[in-house]
């Protein structure tokens, strides 16, 4: 079964500093992978989605991600966050071999921004 | 964009009542919606997976008798929470996908925030 892990909880950084967020899979093939972030009252908002081709995938909000398959890992980053950037984000992953379209979340990581 | 809207947005109900929490694609047909539960701090567990005009395929361990998912219009799903308890308070979430493939992005909606007392 696939799973997916977000080893940082909680991260602080501050107003102008880069962000990177880590994430690692557990999937016998390249899954489907995607970054989510949850503003507090706001549903999950797609930021960006990896599925094949170039390895480093750009999203919204100036929001990047790479796909390590060495690593299994797809790491979130952000060169310099703004105070907007404080909320929840998740990774998930979808089954390509699957007709189930499911997706599995990690546990999140929420950042928090200082000024 | 895609927007997906829920409603209600809260709700508060008395243990024994039934709750109807609707979930709808407002700007595009969704072949596939998606019902999750999410806890304090916690991460997205699916519940249900419900396309149109079909019977929903329920998680392991989702009781079908208890979450009623009906996905009557390409538009449209409802989650009814049947003789809530207060271990059902919990906020649920929606998503919806416009076509019927894994790579498709899945639209969330705001949410529901259930509480039973």
């Amino acid at each position: 079964a696939q799973s997916v892990t977000q080893p940082d909880i909680h991260i602080t950084v501050s107003e102008g500093a880069s962000l990177e967020l880590r994430c690692n899979y557990s999937y016998g093939a390249t899954p489907y992978l995607f970054w989510y972030v949850q503003s507090p009252g706001q549903g999950l908002q797609l930021l960006l989605k990896y599925f094949s081709g170039d390895t480093l995938v750009q999203g919204i909000k100036g929001f990047e991600a790479e796909f390590k398959r060495s690593q299994s890992s797809f790491n979130l980053r952000k060169p310099s966050v703004h105070w907007s950037d404080a909320a929840e984000y998740f990774c998930a992953v979808g089954n390509p071999r699957s007709n189930d379209y499911k997706l599995s979340f990690g546990a999140g990581t929420t950042v928090t921004v200082r000024a | 964009g895609a927007v997906v809207s829920q409603h209600p947005s809260w709700v508060i109900c008395k243990s024994g009542t039934s709750v109807k929490i609707e979930c709808r694609s407002l700007d595009f047909q969704a072949t596939t919606m998606f019902w999750y539960r999410q806890f304090p701090k916690q991460s997205l567990m699916l519940m249900a997976t419900s396309n149109e005009g079909s019977k929903a395929t329920y998680e392991q361990g989702v009781e079908k008798d208890k979450f009623l998912i009906n996905h009557a219009s390409l538009t449209l799903s409802t989650l009814t929470v049947t003789s809530a308890h207060p271990e059902d308070s919990s906020f649920y979430i929606c998503s919806a996908a416009q076509r019927l493939h894994p790579s498709d992005t899945q639209y969330f909606g705001p949410g529901t925030r259930l509480t039973v007392l």
